[in-house]
């Protein structure tokens, strides 16, 4: 069984339409988050999020939110896509801070804008 | 500002040398850093975990060590082989950070040749 699972693997898009991207976990965890992966390989959070709170980084711009229906899940819309948007998504999860088997990565999602 | 430094130049070694990986870390606390690995095509999988009151963490072949004076830590790879090419990755979250916000550095690209 996949722990983090991301769907989809690729996805190509137009400017300016709206995608979403699943994430999904089933180990448990509290706590889930949304990474961006560019083309230079810097892996940038963009959120952390748990059944309490959602934190954003102030550098994620609006078009981007993170929807929770549960626990075990973690989805990413985006609306108004631009080229930069380009990159690679990973979703992860975590069961808290100081957690010592890290973080659970999925395979992530290449988003490619045209 | 607050920067995680590590080597961008990949590190080219022979089989069965010890890999020494850098991950300097500038106006962070951290309670703990972590080290990662992600192959190509792949999300990052969890190694090691170091918290701010160990010197060194061992896991088989992998050794960690963390001075927090230095602000440096410092992964080794012993009897080095192939199978260990990849990028690593040192994250730390800062010590008083909410929503556990896994900050990671650029990565260090290890080849080890047969």
């Amino acid at each position: 069984d996949t722990a983090v699972s991301q769907t989809p693997k690729y996805l190509v898009t137009q400017m300016g339409n709206d995608k979403s991207i699943k994430c999904e976990q089933n180990l448990g965890h509290d706590t889930m988050y949304w990474y961006k992966q560019d083309s230079k390989k810097f892996l940038k959070i963009m959120f952390s999020y748990n059944n309490k709170e959602l934190i954003i980084n102030e550098t994620v711009p609006n078009r981007f939110s993170p929807k929770s229906p549960d626990k075990a899940h973690l989805n990413l819309h985006i609306n108004s896509l631009e080229l930069g948007d380009s990159a690679v998504y990973f979703c992860a999860s975590s069961s808290g801070q100081g957690d010592p088997y890290g973080y659970t990565f999925g395979s992530g999602t290449r988003l490619t804008v045209v | 500002s607050q920067k995680i430094e590590q080597n961008s130049e990949a590190l080219n070694i022979q089989e069965g040398k010890t890999a020494t990986l850098t991950c300097n870390y500038t106006n962070y606390s951290p309670a703990y850093l972590q080290w990662y690995r992600q192959d190509p095509g792949r999300g990052p999988v969890f190694l090691l975990l170091i918290r701010e009151n160990e010197k060194e963490k061992r896991k088989e072949r992998l050794k960690v060590t963390f001075d927090t004076t230095l602000k440096q830590s410092l992964f080794h790879i012993t009897a080095s082989q192939p199978a260990d090419s990849a990028t690593y990755l040192c994250a730390l979250v800062p010590l008083r950070n909410a929503g556990n916000m896994l900050t990671f550095g650029g990565g260090t690209r290890l080849m080890v040749k047969p």
